[in-house]
C-alpha cells in the first residue's frame, strides 16, 4: 500500500484480556518496527524485524508482549493479560533495509490502546 | 542518563521568529541523525536527516556536532503551522536500524 496501515485505530479493552494489534507495512519495506508512546512521553522501542532474520525483541517490556511477522509483510503485536500500564499508542513503522539512501522510518497512524 | 535528551519546552514564539532546539546524545558511536515532527495525536513524520556537514531545507537548518554529541535544529521565519513537537532521533547501529527517540521539544508559534 501507499503507507503503513495499522488496525484497529482505537481499542478499549478490559484489564486481563488479550489484544492483537496489526500492522501492514509499505510494500517492499523489509524492516518493520513496533514502538509505543505513553501520554506525554517519548517513543519506546519494542521490537524490530528485518527480513528473515531473527527479530530483535530487546525492547519488549515483559513476556506478556509478543510479535510475529508473517511472510515478511504483515505483523501482529499481541499483549496478553493486559494491564492498565499498557495503555498507550502503539506505533508501527517500516523502512527499506538497504544501507544506502536510508531516510528513516515511515510510521503508521498508530493504535490507541486503553485498558480499563 | 537518557540516550537522547531534549528540552521539553514549550517554546512559545511569535510568528516570524527564529527558534533553535538542541539535543544531546550519549552514544558516541551513533551513526545517523534525524529530526522528526509530531503533531498532536498524530504519528511522527520525518522532517529532515542531519548530515555531518550540516544541511538546510527551506526555513529549516540542521547541524551536527560529533565532538560535543549534540544536534540542533533552527527554524527561521516561524509559521503558525510549525507548531508541533520536534523529536531528535539517533541511530547507533546501522546494521540494526532501530532509532532512539528523544522525548521531544514542543513548539508553539503565536499569531
Amino acid at each position: 500500500g501507499a503507507g503503513v496501515s495499522q488496525s484497529p485505530s482505537n481499542k478499549v479493552t478490559e484489564k486481563g484480556k488479550d489484544v492483537e494489534l496489526r500492522c501492514d507495512p509499505i510494500s517492499g519495506h523489509t524492516a518493520l518496527y513496533w514502538y509505543r508512546q505513553s501520554l506525554g512521553q517519548g517513543l519506546e522501542f519494542l521490537i524490530y524485524f528485518q527480513g528473515n532474520s531473527a527479530p530483535d525483541k530487546s525492547g519488549l517490556p515483559s513476556d506478556r508482549f509478543s510479535a510475529e511477522r508473517t511472510g515478511g509483510s504483515v505483523s501482529t503485536l499481541t499483549i496478553q493479560r493486559t494491564q492498565q500500564e499498557d495503555s498507550a499508542v502503539y506505533l508501527c513503522a517500516s523502512s527499506r533495509g538497504t544501507p544506502s539512501g536510508w531516510d528513516g522510518y515511515t510510521f503508521g497512524s498508530g493504535t490507541r490502546l486503553t485498558v480499563v | 542518563r537518557k540516550e537522547v535528551e531534549q528540552d521539553p519546552g514549550p517554546f512559545n514564539v511569535p510568528e516570524g521568529a527564529t527558534v533553535a532546539f538542541n539535543c544531546t546524545y550519549s552514544n558516541s558511536a551513533s551513526q545517523s541523525f534525524f529530526w522528526y515532527r509530531q503533531d498532536c495525536r498524530k504519528e511522527p513524520k520525518l522532517l529532515m536527516s542531519v548530515y555531518s556537514s550540516g544541511n538546510e531545507d527551506g526555513r529549516f537548518t540542521a547541524q551536527l556536532n560529533r565532538a560535543s554529541q549534540y544536534i540542533s535544529l533552527l527554524i527561521r521565519d516561524s509559521k503558525l503551522s510549525d507548531s508541533a513537537t520536534y523529536l531528535c532521533v539517533v541511530n547507533k547501529d546501522t546494521g540494526r536500524r532501530a532509532l532512539t527517540f528523544g522525548s521531544g521539544t514542543r513548539l508553539q508559534v503565536q499569531p
